[in-house]
């Protein structure tokens, strides 16, 4: 059981270059969020989807967008990266969105020239 | 402001000591708390959450402990083993019971454990 599966690990980008992010969940969880990690600044969130279908801006969504492809995947695309947006990423899944656990990727490390 | 922060941001123990990693919050209205380690190199995993209308709760080898006169959480590990070495975050929300969308982090505790 795989878990949480980000794609990819690392990256290495020019600023004004375009990406994807890739998450798929293999648990049937309904909740998928993503987050950015940054020293000194915690874990915070930039979109998350509740249910499939549906997407909602989280605390730091300016500059990122998001696709729920299907249950298992969602993606987070940066249309015009910023060396702002260095940072590791974590995508997350929870059964529902409320009083359910959060099961994160191991992360990907992005730097933006 | 409401702020989710750490006392210590480096903790050092030696293998088998008990460990207390503590966590001050600033919202009463917070009904929901929870704790993540992060190994290095990986994401976040869960290890115990408390609701407001609880002052403990104990899972494998931690206990979590609430005290919402001071609006303070901590971690307790017991016999604590190279293994747990991590960054250990504490988690709250404010918008209702466990919603996690609205989950505001810590910055994190670093757990080292000297053999």
């Amino acid at each position: 059981n795989a878990g949480v599966t980000q794609t990819p690990k690392f990256q290495v980008l020019k600023t004004g270059q375009s990406m994807t992010l890739q998450c798929a969940q293999d648990m049937n969880h309904n909740s998928m969020y993503w987050y950015r990690q940054d020293p000194g600044m915690g874990l915070r969130l930039i979109y998350y989807s509740a249910s499939e279908g549906t997407t909602d801006k989280g605390e730091v969504p300016n500059g990122y967008n998001v696709s729920r492809l299907n249950k298992r995947e969602f993606s987070l695309r940066l249309e015009s990266a910023a060396p702002s947006q260095t940072s590791v990423y974590f995508c997350a899944s929870s059964e529902q969105e409320v009083s359910s656990e959060l099961f994160f990727g191991e992360g990907s490390r992005l730097t933006v020239l | 402001g409401e702020s989710v922060g750490l006392h210590l941001p480096t903790l050092s123990v030696q293998e088998g000591d008990n460990s207390i990693i503590n966590c001050a919050y600033s919202n009463s209205a917070s009904d929901y708390f929870i704790w993540y380690k992060q190994e290095s190199g990986k994401g976040p995993q869960f290890i115990i959450d408390i609701r407001s209308n609880m002052d403990k709760r104990q899972g494998q080898r931690v206990t979590v402990l609430l005290n919402k006169t001071v609006k303070h959480l901590s971690l307790q590990i017991a016999a604590t083993q190279p293994g747990d070495s991590a960054v250990y975050f504490c988690a709250e929300t404010n918008g209702g019971a466990g919603n996690n969308r609205k989950l505001i982090w810590g910055l994190g505790t670093s757990l080292a454990v000297n053999p």
